[in-house]
C-alpha cells in the first residue's frame, strides 16, 4: 500500500521568504506525482505534474522535483505571498490503468505580510 | 474547455436517508474518480470509473456506490447515511498522462 507523508504540517513564513515543502512516498514504483493547492472549503487546484521519467517541472514561481529513487518529491516556492496561503497536497499515481491517487495529508501555509 | 463540475454544492440530510451526487468531466475525459475528504482521515479514495466501468474500489462499506453514464458523467449514491458521512466530496477527471482535475466538491452535512 503506498503510504505519502508530508512534513511539515504546518508552515508559516513572512512575506517574501522562499518555501519548500516535503513529500515523501514508500513505493517508488509511481507513475507520476502532482502538487495541489486546496484553499478553504474549495476543491483542489492542480499546481505540477511531474511524470515518472521526469527530476522537476517549473511554473512561474513554483518548482517541483522528483527523486523516485528516494521517494521524496519537493515544492519549491519562491518569493512567497499572502496570497500563497493555503494548503498543499502532493498525490501519486502508482498505475495507468486506474487513475487511484494516494494523497498526503497536507501542509497549510500561512504567508503573513 | 469548460473545467469539471460537480452538483449539488450542498447538501444536509437526515440520517438514514440517501443521497446521490453527480460529476461532469472535462470533454474528452473517460476517467473519472471520487474521494471523501474529511478532517480527521484527509483525502480518500472511494472509486474511479473508466468509459462506464469501474475499475478500482476504495475501502468504504457497500452504502458507497457509483455509475458512470456514456457521456462520461458520474454519479454517486449514499445510501442509510450516518453522521459519519459528513465530507467534502470531491471528483476528479483525467485522461491518459494528463493528470488528475479536481471539481469544487459537494459538502454534505449529515443530521
Amino acid at each position: 500500500k503506498q503510504e505519502v507523508t508530508q512534513i511539515p504540517a504546518a508552515l508559516s513564513v513572512p512575506e517574501g521568504e522562499n518555501l519548500v515543502l516535503n513529500c515523501s512516498f514508500t513505493d517508488s514504483a509511481i507513475y507520476n506525482l502532482q502538487w495541489f493547492r486546496q484553499d478553504p472549503g474549495k476543491g483542489l487546484t492542480s499546481l505540477l505534474l511531474i511524470q515518472s521519467s521526469q527530476r522537476e517541472q517549473t511554473s512561474g514561481r513554483l518548482n517541483a522535483s522528483l527523486d523516485k529513487s528516494s521517494g521524496r518529491s519537493t515544492l519549491y516556492i519562491a518569493a512567497s505571498q499572502p496570497g500563497d496561503s493555503a494548503t498543499y497536497l502532493c498525490a501519486v499515481l502508482l498505475s495507468s490503468n486506474d487513475y487511484k491517487l494516494s494523497f498526503g495529508a497536507g501542509t497549510t501555509v500561512t504567508v503573513r505580510a | 474547455k469548460a473545467g469539471v463540475t460537480q452538483t449539488p454544492r450542498y447538501l444536509i440530510k437526515t440520517r438514514g436517508q440517501q443521497v446521490t451526487l453527480s460529476c461532469s468531466p472535462i470533454s474528452g475525459h473517460r476517467s473519472v474518480s471520487w474521494y471523501q475528504q474529511t478532517p480527521g482521515q484527509g483525502l480518500q479514495f472511494l472509486f474511479e470509473y473508466f468509459s462506464e466501468t469501474q475499475r478500482n474500489k476504495g475501502n468504504f462499506p457497500g452504502r458507497f456506490s457509483g455509475r458512470q453514464f456514456s457521456n462520461s458523467r458520474s454519479e454517486m449514491n449514499v445510501s442509510t447515511l450516518e453522521l459519519g458521512d459528513s465530507a467534502l466530496y470531491l471528483c476528479a477527471s483525467s485522461e491518459g498522462a494528463s493528470g488528475a482535475y479536481f471539481g469544487p466538491g459537494t459538502r454534505l452535512t449529515v443530521t
